[in-house]
């Protein structure tokens, strides 16, 4: 059974870090492609950014509003992904899933997701 | 980008009822789409991709048909759990988008 559960979310002040890991299991990790994903209070599903298997070349795209300030990592020797987030701003502040990407779909639509971790940017 | 907007906002359904949600495109994407429900406080469920390909484990009763730039998710026999917030996701050009969500709700 594949789970994902992620960890680090919390109180930030805006301008500060935060990171955020996703301990994987009940799959070959190495071979997915991970992306994480968003979602604001009260609000809809916001793609955050992904990266992909290192056989595929470990490469990382991100949506616009994150682009710059945020990191995705992977270390496949842990079966965790990561995401760094620096400059962080109020409208960051959001439930950040971890996901990993159905190869049927590029990679791109997301068959399993983790429990969410809240990430609060406020003064 | 491409846009995408979902109807109804807010469907109210009975129990046993045959409910259709509507996603529209700014641009043709062939057949990547996607559907996900999400229920309170919980993660979302992937349901449907390719438009029209059920995920495993998820019931029959759901189903997704169109292609290009209007598609539909259809429920055929309402079900108690199946009120839910569902979103439609289109995969076809970077970045991925979703939906705004279709709250259905019971009536």
């Amino acid at each position: 059974e594949v789970q994902l559960v992620e960890s680090g979310g919390g109180l930030v002040k805006p301008g500060g870090s935060l990171r955020l890991s996703c301990a994987a299991s009940g799959f070959t990790f190495s071979n997915a492609w991970m992306s994480w994903v968003r979602q604001a209070p009260g609000k809809g599903l916001e793609w955050v950014g992904r990266i992909k298997s290192k056989t595929d070349g470990g490469t990382t795209d991100y949506a616009a509003p994150v682009k710059g300030r945020f990191t995705i990592s992977r270390d496949d020797s842990k079966n965790t992904l990561y995401l760094q987030m620096n400059s962080l701003k109020t409208e960051d502040t959001a439930v950040y899933y971890c996901t990993t990407g159905n190869p049927y779909c590029g990679g791109d639509c997301f068959p399993s997701w983790g429990q969410g971790t809240l990430v609060t940017v406020s003064s | 980008v491409i846009w995408m907007t979902q109807s109804p906002s807010l469907l109210s359904a009975s129990t046993g009822d045959r409910v259709t949600i509507s996603c529209r495109m700014s641009q043709g994407i062939s057949s990547y789409l996607a559907w996900y429900q999400q229920k309170p406080g919980k993660a979302p469920e992937l349901l449907i991709y390719a438009a029209s390909t059920l995920q495993s484990g998820v019931p029959s009763r759901f189903s997704g048909s169109g292609s290009g730039t209007d598609f539909t998710l259809t429920i055929s026999c309402l079900q108690s759990e199946d009120f839910a917030t569902y979103y439609c996701q289109q995969y076809y050009s970077f970045p991925p988008t979703f939906g705004q969500g279709t709250r259905l709700e019971i009536k």
